[in-house]
């Protein structure tokens, strides 16, 4: 019944290797999104897809590639970790409108590279 | 920075007492939200209000636009213990609805 799915929920790795973390929605919604809380909970948008066409890439490293295979699918690959990177990753998904946007959020996945 | 801030920072109040945290922005808005995060969880919405509304209620929450200040408050009325959590405001800027803004959070916590 998981809304917003991401996994895993926590990684351990160390510097320079590559990994991947996955989320999938099962709201029907047309947009995802994946945003990074650092240690200070400052929550920041990375990048956002809608119907898998990226719509938003904020500043940053081009280590980081999102992909969407499909619009109830976001994720994220990150290469040549570094210690910096070790942060809170949500996945999270909404439906479209020119109204506003809620945003529903995954567990987080909790990388800590070493 | 176009990102919000919250006010105060960290709160501790008493289970049945009113909690009231701020949050101020810098640009023209579409909506603002809010969500609460319990620790070690994902972020859950709140409730939102469009820049041409004042004031919304939902249960015990109770939240005010000022546009003209820049700012929005949620109040939580007779707070219960698992209210304890992180509160966090999030602005759609006009023209970029899609793309939610969030503030530093306040951290809020209900003792008995």
């Amino acid at each position: 019944d998981t809304a917003v799915s991401q996994t895993p929920k926590y990684l351990v790795t160390q510097m320079g290797n590559d990994k991947s973390i996955k989320c999938e929605q099962n709201l029907g919604h047309d947009t995802m999104y994946w945003y990074k809380q650092d240690s200070k909970k400052f929550l920041k948008i990375m990048f956002s897809y809608n119907n898998k066409e990226l719509i938003i890439n904020e500043t940053v490293p081009n280590r980081f590639s999102p992909k969407s295979p499909d619009k109830a699918h976001l994720n994220l690959h990150i290469n040549s970790l570094e210690l910096g990177d070790s942060a809170v990753y949500f996945c999270a998904s909404s439906q479209a409108s020119n109204s506003g946007n809620t945003i529903y959020f995954g567990e987080g996945s909790w990388l800590t590279v070493v | 920075s176009q990102q919000g801030e919250e006010d105060p920072q960290a709160l501790s109040i008493q289970e049945g007492e009113n909690a009231t945290m701020n949050c101020s922005y810098k640009t023209s808005i579409n909506n603002l939200q809010w969500y609460r995060q319990n620790s070690g969880r994902g972020l859950v919405h709140l409730i939102l209000i469009r820049s041409n509304e004042r004031e919304k209620h939902s249960g015990r929450l109770r939240v005010t636009l000022d546009t003209s200040k820049k700012s929005s408050s949620l109040l939580i009325t007779a707070s219960r213990a698992a209210d304890t959590a992180s509160y966090f405001c999030a602005t759609a800027f006009t023209g970029t609805a899609s793309k939610l803004t969030f503030g530093t959070g306040t951290r809020l916590q209900v003792t008995l």
